[in-house]
């Protein structure tokens, strides 16, 4: 069973630039988060997607979007963007189970790095 | 928000040895609590979790104990092997998909 399929695994691009990460959750599952890992903030929660809507989100400006397909693929989108961003982006895919029954499993992460 | 607390941030045990690794949350409301294992170049992997309705629970040489009272939970590996050798993170949830990772612990296990 494939796991969680992240691309591309590394980019490079400048201030100001727009940038745009693909995730195919494994096959089945519903339900996808983004985190942004940093040295510096660590782990943090971008938003999760469940049925081509978005259900959570964390405290993140604008510039960071996301969507879900009908096939329960994501993307996540980084607009105008900033040094600060340079981050391995993860995205984890969840079978959406009964409430307190769901495990995220995560991709190997793509690596932005902004110049 | 919820604050997860994570201690210590690196360690170093001998092959065999024990590893503890402690977090700390601040939302009585936080009900699920995962430990995953971060290998370079690598995603995180769930490697143990705990709901608040149990106080402990135990996989092999990895075990993860939960007191709610005290808003913290532990990572207990056992005869830790080289391939333990890895950052740990805690997390905490109230539902299961928004997790607040604790900033992580990097074990290395001595030959």
């Amino acid at each position: 069973k494939a796991g969680v399929t992240q691309t591309p695994r590394y980019l490079i691009k400048t201030r100001g630039q727009q940038v745009t990460l693909s995730c195919s959750p494994i096959s089945g599952h519903r339900s996808v988060s983004w985190y942004q890992q940093t040295p510096g903030q660590g782990l943090q929660f971008l938003f999760e997607y469940f049925s081509e809507t978005q259900r959570n989100k964390g405290n993140f400006p604008g510039r960071f979007s996301g969507r879900q397909f009908s096939n329960s693929r994501s993307e996540m989108n980084v607009s105008t963007l900033e040094l600060g961003d340079s981050a391995l982006y993860l995205c984890a895919s969840s079978l959406e189970g009964a409430p307190g029954a769901n495990v995220l499993t995560f991709g190997a992460g793509s690596r932005l790095t902004v110049l | 928000g919820e604050n997860v607390e994570q201690h210590p941030s690196t360690l170093s045990v001998q092959e065999g040895d024990s590893a503890v690794i402690k977090c700390t949350y601040s939302d009585s409301a936080s009900n699920y609590f995962p430990w995953y294992k971060q290998e370079l170049g690598k995603g995180p992997q769930l490697i143990i979790d705990i709901r608040s309705n149990v106080g402990e629970k135990k996989d092999q040489r990895i075990a993860v104990t939960l007191n709610k009272t005290a808003k913290h939970f532990s990572l207990h590996i056992t005869e830790t092997q080289p391939e333990d050798s890895a950052v740990y993170f805690c997390a905490a949830s109230k539902n299961d998909y928004k997790l607040s990772f604790g900033a992580g612990t990097t074990v290395t296990v001595r030959a």
